[in-house]
């Protein structure tokens, strides 16, 4: 079955400077590449994704990156906020809306 | 678009007794809802996946006749933990895929922390 990891497990960095968080999957049959951001106590919230026919994918100060060669894709935050101090989670699927698979998560600090 | 709620959002109960959690997707429909548990600073583990009007698939080393999933409507599913003790205290989260492939992705539901004594 599917395999994702994702690193790193803690990142902190200055508000206002840019956050990047990486994942690898194993199965090269996976094709869709979710990312969420979970708060303290709540569910998680679907920020950014990507399907596999796409290499890049931003929205506003968020974007997404997929290298399916290499089985890896990555999540960019720039210009960070404190709001953005979150669990952020990777995952992967065959397609939307089937099964996914979560990397371990990443909890982001934004200090002020 | 796209609202799934869950209830209760949180339930304390004692050991031996059974819990039931719903999970409803709000403002569309749903043909697949997904159940995980999620432990203290942990990632999401599915425990079951649930289909409208078919028996759940559940994942390796959840036992089904515990964890009850029930998935009568294209609105609703349920979630029941029979003879609930501690070690089943945790924070359970649904979600829903939308009937229409068009919309992609899981939605995923607030979660509902469960409490055991």
């Amino acid at each position: 079955g599917e395999n994702v990891e994702q690193h790193p497990s803690t990142l902190s960095v200055q508000e206002g400077d840019s956050a990047v968080i990486k994942c690898t999957y194993s199965d090269s049959a996976s094709n869709y590449f979710p990312w969420y951001k979970q708060e303290l106590g709540k569910g998680p919230q679907l920020i950014i994704d990507i399907r596999s026919n796409v290499g890049e994918k931003k929205d506003q100060r968020i974007a997404v990156t997929l290298n399916k060669t290499a089985k890896h894709f990555s999540l960019h935050i720039t210009e960070t906020q404190p709001e953005d101090s979150a669990v952020y989670f990777c995952a992967a699927s065959i397609e939307a809306g089937n099964m996914l698979t979560f990397g371990g998560g990443t909890r982001l600090m934004v200090k002020p | 678009g796209a609202v799934v709620s869950q209830h209760p959002s949180r339930v304390i109960c004692k050991s031996g007794t059974s819990v039931k959690i719903e999970c409803r997707s709000l403002d569309f429909q749903a043909t697949t809802m997904f159940w995980y548990r999620q432990f203290p600073k942990q990632s999401l583990m599915l425990m079951a996946t649930s289909n409208e009007g078919s028996k759940a698939t559940y994942e390796q080393g959840v036992e089904k006749d515990k964890f009850l999933i029930n998935h009568a409507s294209l609105t609703l599913s349920t979630l029941t933990v029979t003879s609930a003790h501690p070690e089943d205290s945790s924070f359970y989260i649904c979600s829903a895929s939308h009937r229409d492939r068009a919309f992609g992705t899981q939605y995923f539901g607030p979660g509902t922390r469960l409490l055991v004594l």
